[in-house]
């Protein structure tokens, strides 16, 4: 069954130092999310992703925040500088088509430490 | 703001019993609703989706959406130690797509 992957699992930072979270969606989606989980919280939403440009992106994803699609398959989450309060983990989802009836499949996650 | 309220939890029922997990939501234009399972450590794992009001079975799982009162629930069926985990409940906001989660019921089934 194909699955949404990401890399690293875990990733160790001092802050200010820049991060880069790479994500391999499901080969035949289009859609692309960013979500983030602080450990006790919820998932937040981040940023939405199709056809080659950011489609939604909420109050989080500040300039410290970059998507890209570098690649046919890639889809990369940076944080140019690192803060302690990023410290979270990082989910990467994919959906076929987007929109209302759409459903999105969740990679397994980096764990971002910044120190 | 849109909002998604659950239960904490945790929630703890006999192996066997029916687990009942509730969920509202403040926007009333909200036409997709997604229960996820996170088991603790990982990623949340798609269980089922519902968009019309009434009940929609799959196997164990029975969600159920009722638009007016704005409510959402998922009852698991002879619950098992493998259920344990903590639900989600997600909602469908944003032109693209994006979800809004609840925070999250935990459930223990014991055996």
């Amino acid at each position: 069954e194909p699955e949404v992957t990401q890399t690293p699992s875990h990733q160790v930072t001092q802050m200010g130092q820049e991060v880069i979270l790479r994500c391999v969606p499901i080969s035949n989606h289009l859609y692309f999310y960013w979500y983030r989980q602080i450990l006790g919280q919820k998932v937040e939403f981040l940023v939405s992703f199709y056809n080659n440009e950011i489609s939604e992106k909420s109050e989080i994803f500040d300039d410290q925040f970059s998507v890209e699609r570098p690649d046919g398959s890639n889809f990369t989450l940076k944080i140019r500088s690192t803060k302690l309060e990023d410290s979270a983990m990082y989910f990467c989802a994919s959906s076929g088509h987007g929109g209302g009836t759409d459903t999105q499949y969740f990679g397994p996650g980096t764990r971002l430490t910044v120190l | 703001q849109k909002e998604v309220e659950q239960n904490s939890g945790p929630l703890s029922v006999p192996e066997g019993a029916i687990a009942s997990l509730n969920c509202t939501y403040s926007d009333r234009g909200s036409q997709s609703f997604f229960w996820y399972r996170q088991y603790s450590g990982k990623s949340p794992e798609l269980i089922m989706f519902i968009y019309s009001n009434g009940d929609k079975e799959d196997g164990r799982f029975t969600a159920q959406l009722n638009k007016a009162s704005q409510y959402v629930s998922l009852l698991i069926r002879d619950s098992q130690p493998s259920d344990s985990a903590t639900y989600l409940c997600a909602v469908l906001t944003g032109s693209q797509g994006n979800l809004i989660f609840g925070k999250g019921t935990k459930l223990s089934v014991k055996p």
